[in-house]
């Protein structure tokens, strides 16, 4: 059973259009972070945010944390090339430092 | 620091065999997770580690898999005796702790025939 569940599970899409991925749980969570994983590499992290209603930015990218902390949401504006990767978002139960990882969205943007 | 180390990056074995993969955390690093990863079911979180202590391990599949953590900067993961449905990619990560970034290994392919 999966924690986190991501949607959509694949996206793809042409170079400069918007796109945003979901991350849902019933869980509450002390923090949310997104990473991404390119082919042959580990997850990086893009960003954590721990308030409920955060909202960050970076570059073209903005996270936002749900109110109650149950949920988040990637937004890409005009999408590149090099944003094509698997998104996943991740997240500690019960304030624990385990970290459990959402079933991902594979994204690819078409030059 | 070179980041998370695992060893080996590729592992072929047979059926029946014992694997043992291979991490090293980055130093200063008090949490340690190791994942196994597939297209069928994602980034599982197998087991984590708080100062060389095991936290959780209800992740780990089946009596078959064990996690040890000697001391701060060496942890094994292994598979006795291995089968085919563990072929799968296996990262290790460390952090220093809650809410903080977790640094990924490059991972081990493992396939077993």
């Amino acid at each position: 059973t999966q924690l986190l569940e991501q949607s959509p599970q694949f996206l793809s899409i042409q170079e400069g259009e918007n796109l945003t991925v979901y991350c849902n749980s019933s869980s509450v969570f002390s923090s949310l972070q997104w990473y991404r994983q390119e082919p042959g590499e580990g997850p990086v992290l893009l960003v954590t945010v721990v308030t409920g209603g955060e909202v960050k930015k970076l570059k073209r990218l903005t996270f936002q944390f749900g109110d109650a902390r149950k949920d988040s949401s990637l937004h890409i504006t005009a999408a590149q090339p090099g944003d094509t990767g698997l998104y996943l978002c991740a997240g500690g139960k019960d304030g624990a430092n385990n970290l459990f990882f959402g079933t991902g969205t594979r994204l690819t943007v078409i030059p | 620091d070179a980041g998370v180390i695992q060893s080996p990056r590729h592992e072929v074995t047979e059926m029946g065999q014992e694997v043992t993969l291979r991490c090293k955390p980055i130093s200063g690093h008090n949490s340690l997770f190791w994942y196994r990863q597939t297209m069928m079911r994602g980034l599982e979180l197998l087991i984590y580690f708080n100062n060389n202590v095991p936290i959780d391990d209800s992740g780990m599949p089946e009596d078959r898999f064990s996690a040890k953590m000697p001391n701060a900067s060496f942890s094994t993961l292994k598979i006795q005796p291995s089968e085919p449905r563990d072929s799968a990619v296996y990262f290790c990560a460390s952090r220093t702790g809650l809410n903080t970034e977790a640094f990924f290994g490059q991972g081990t392919r493992l396939t077993v025939v």
